[in-house]
């Protein structure tokens, strides 16, 4: 089992609607837990952090956390194009040397 | 706007070059980072410095070498690269070491001709 899960997408969302990005992790200990966008040959960019469960929102971007069923989620509503990118799950490892360990990324597109 | 600044932020050398990629963070942070990123990849994390304390995955060859001149500054000196070596490095700093939050630097995308 990886240590951090996400589906690689492509994610296809039509301009307007909701876009949902998921996440699983397989360290129970975990306790921190981000979401960063990355442009195409750019760095990536930290958008959420989320450390208790349930949801904590920003703007139109809101986390879910749930550390029972070990899964993270990002939503994003009212997509734009703009909001096109790779978006990368973090959680922070505790077992052995704590360390962040990303996903493999989804790859989001927002069709106008 | 980003506060690790990064140079140089496109850099294309041969195999027998030696160069170097350079870090500054401005925010106080006690740890600083450097990833390897390849195309529609996750960042890999190549070293780690902290408290005065510089952590490296085993898996780096050699031929990439760190050096950290004070807690705001790291730098990754390159020697000898190959082909396979390109790719995106970032630089990134965090306030604590055990995985907190990263803020990233802009990148330097690297070609090794």
């Amino acid at each position: 089992q990886k240590e951090v899960e996400q589906n690689s997408g492509p994610l296809s969302v039509p301009e307007g609607a909701i876009a949902s990005l998921n996440c699983t992790y397989s360290d129970r200990g975990s306790q921190s837990f981000f979401w960063y966008r990355q442009y195409s040959g750019k760095s990536p960019e930290l958008i959420m952090s989320i450390y208790s469960n349930g949801d904590k929102e920003d703007g139109r971007f809101t986390a879910q956390l749930n550390k029972a069923s070990q899964y993270v989620s990002l939503l994003i509503r009212d997509s734009q194009p703009s909001d096109s990118a790779t978006y990368l799950c973090a959680v922070n490892h505790i077992q052995g040397a704590q360390k962040l360990v990303f996903g493999q990324g989804t790859r989001l597109t927002i069709n106008p | 706007d980003t506060e690790v600044t990064q140079t140089p932020k496109h850099l294309v050398m041969g195999m027998t070059n030696k160069k170097s990629l350079k870090c500054e963070q401005h925010m106080g942070h006690r740890a600083m980072y450097w990833y390897k990123q390849k195309a529609k990849k996750p960042p890999e994390l190549m070293f780690v410095y902290s408290y005065e304390k510089l952590s490296i995955n085993e898996s780096v060859p050699s031929r990439f070498s760190p050096e950290c001149p004070n807690s705001s500054l790291l730098n990754l000196h390159l020697h000898a690269l190959q082909p396979e070596d390109s790719a995106l490095y970032l630089c990134a700093s965090s306030q604590r070491v055990e995985g907190d939050k990263l803020f990233f630097g802009s990148g330097t995308q690297l070609s090794v001709l």
